[in-house]
């Protein structure tokens, strides 16, 4: 089975500043990754997701993550972060051969002027 | 092109009522899933459709029924709720039948309170 860990459940920094936020994944197959993003109020909507060969890939907003198949992880990065990047994000795993999409429990950040 | 619609947008029930979450998407995506959020557990998948005339369960199916209508329309059953299934429930839909790759497309979600 697979699992999804997100290290951190909120994350404070402020504005201008750089983040990263930390998602582990567990799996005995090959797996593709995702970062979705959930403004307030509002459904998920994909930031990025890794299937194949670069092991970083770029998203919207400016945001990146880089797949790290030694350490199982899938860390999400903005070098400069603003106010309208406070939301919360959720790393998720499907398995190559499934239809089916673990979600992490989710990090709130929150970005402070 | 509206994308997955979810109707309503909030529901108050009592302990043992029912009702039907609708949820209809417009970008002819065969994949369809209804999920359930709760506070620090993230999102949980309770049924998926991969594709028309097809319904499977997922991680927390229990009191719940769906329908795959048709293409477009995908709606989740609460027969008798209760307190345990207040949450904020989302409907998403994806591409391809069998495409863990895919994208999934949420809709803006239903806020459910059963007192």
């Amino acid at each position: 089975a697979q699992s999804v860990t997100q290290l951190d459940s909120q994350v404070p920094v402020f504005e201008e500043a750089p983040v990263e936020l930390r998602c582990n994944y567990s799996s005995s197959v090959s797996v593709y990754l995702f970062w979705y993003v959930q403004y307030p109020n509002q459904g998920l909507q994909l930031l990025l997701k890794y299937l194949s060969g670069s092991t970083l890939v770029k998203g919207i907003n400016g945001f990146e993550a880089e797949f790290n198949k030694s350490q199982t992880s899938f860390h999400l990065r903005k070098p400069s972060v603003h106010i309208s990047d406070t939301a919360e994000y959720f790393c998720a795993v499907s398995v190559r051969l499934g239809v089916k999409t673990i979600f992490g429990a989710g990090t709130r950040l929150f970005v402070k002027a | 092109n509206a994308g997955v619609t979810q109707t309503p947008k909030f529901q108050v029930l009592k302990t043992g009522q029912s009702m039907t979450l609708q949820c209809a998407q417009d970008m002819n995506h065969n994949s369809m899933y209804w999920y359930r959020q709760d506070p620090g557990m993230g999102l949980r998948l309770i049924y998926y459709s991969a594709s028309e005339g097809t319904t499977d369960k997922g991680e927390v199916p229990n009191g719940y029924n769906v329908s795959r209508l048709n293409k477009r329309e995908f709606s989740l059953r609460l027969e008798s709720a209760a307190p345990s299934q207040t949450s904020v429930y989302f409907c998403a839909s994806s591409e391809a039948r069998q495409g863990a790759w895919e994208t999934q497309y949420f809709g803006p979600g239903t806020r459910l309170l059963v007192l």
